[in-house]
């Protein structure tokens, strides 16, 4: 069967580092994306990777390993505005995205 | 651009009635996608159109689900006769053409069936 799995909540201080890993079982693979959802708002793109290794953007970074069917989203230098849910979506051979259940990230000052 | 754009925003109704939730996809973005989200289930994909043509519609629940999209700048998802289990956040989502599943998604809409 198809299968994402990411932790369900995770708690971070403000000014620090946290990684939310992913892995995905999927018929085929044709890329790995990760979304931002704020609370009561729309999900929002924030990386894709269909490459083995590290895709930097700002203080947002995504790491793909297709051998291990693995997958984690770096946020640096956190902010209070970083707290939303981060969801993990691997795209199937049909081009269909799969998607995880979303980590719940919550930022203390 | 205002992006995709859904409405109602928000929707109390009561069982047995009929639910139509409308949506505006990005001008020159030719996929249409509707989700439907929910604490215990997450995102579901319901049915996706390219090109206003319906694609997969295997995620559509049952037969009180429809949609339609009768031209490019335009789609409803109508629920008849709705269930309180419909109770969601139904969003709208629309990709480039070459770029199938980077989305933009609405605003959705909350649905809340008594």
């Amino acid at each position: 069967g198809q299968n994402i799995d990411q932790p369900t909540e995770m708690t971070a201080t403000e000014g620090a580092i946290v990684q939310i890993n992913c892995t995905y079982q999927t018929s085929g693979f044709n890329g790995l994306f990760w979304y931002q959802q704020h609370a009561g708002e729309a999900p929002t793109f924030l990386s894709y990777n269909v490459l083995d290794g590290l895709e930097e953007k700002g203080r947002f970074s995504s790491f793909l390993s297709r051998s291990k069917g693995y997958s984690y989203l770096l946020l640096k230098e956190l902010q209070m505005k970083d707290s939303a849910s981060y969801l993990c979506a691997s795209m199937d051979s049909n081009y269909q995205l799969i998607w995880g259940a979303g980590t719940k990230l919550i930022i203390k000052p | 651009d205002a992006g995709v754009i859904q409405s109602p925003r928000h929707e109390v109704t009561e069982m047995g009635q009929e639910v139509t939730l409308r949506c505006k996809p990005i001008s020159g973005h030719d996929y249409l996608f509707w989700y439907r989200q929910t604490m215990m289930r997450g995102l579901e994909l319901l049915i996706y159109f390219n090109n206003n043509v319906p694609i997969d519609d295997s995620g559509m629940p049952e037969d009180r689900f429809s949609a339609k999209m009768p031209n490019a700048s335009f789609s409803t998802l109508k629920i008849q006769p709705s269930e309180p289990r419909d109770s969601a956040v139904y969003f709208c989502a629309s990709s480039l053409p070459g770029e199938a599943n980077v989305l933009t998604f609405g605003a959705g809409s909350r649905l809340t069936v008594l």
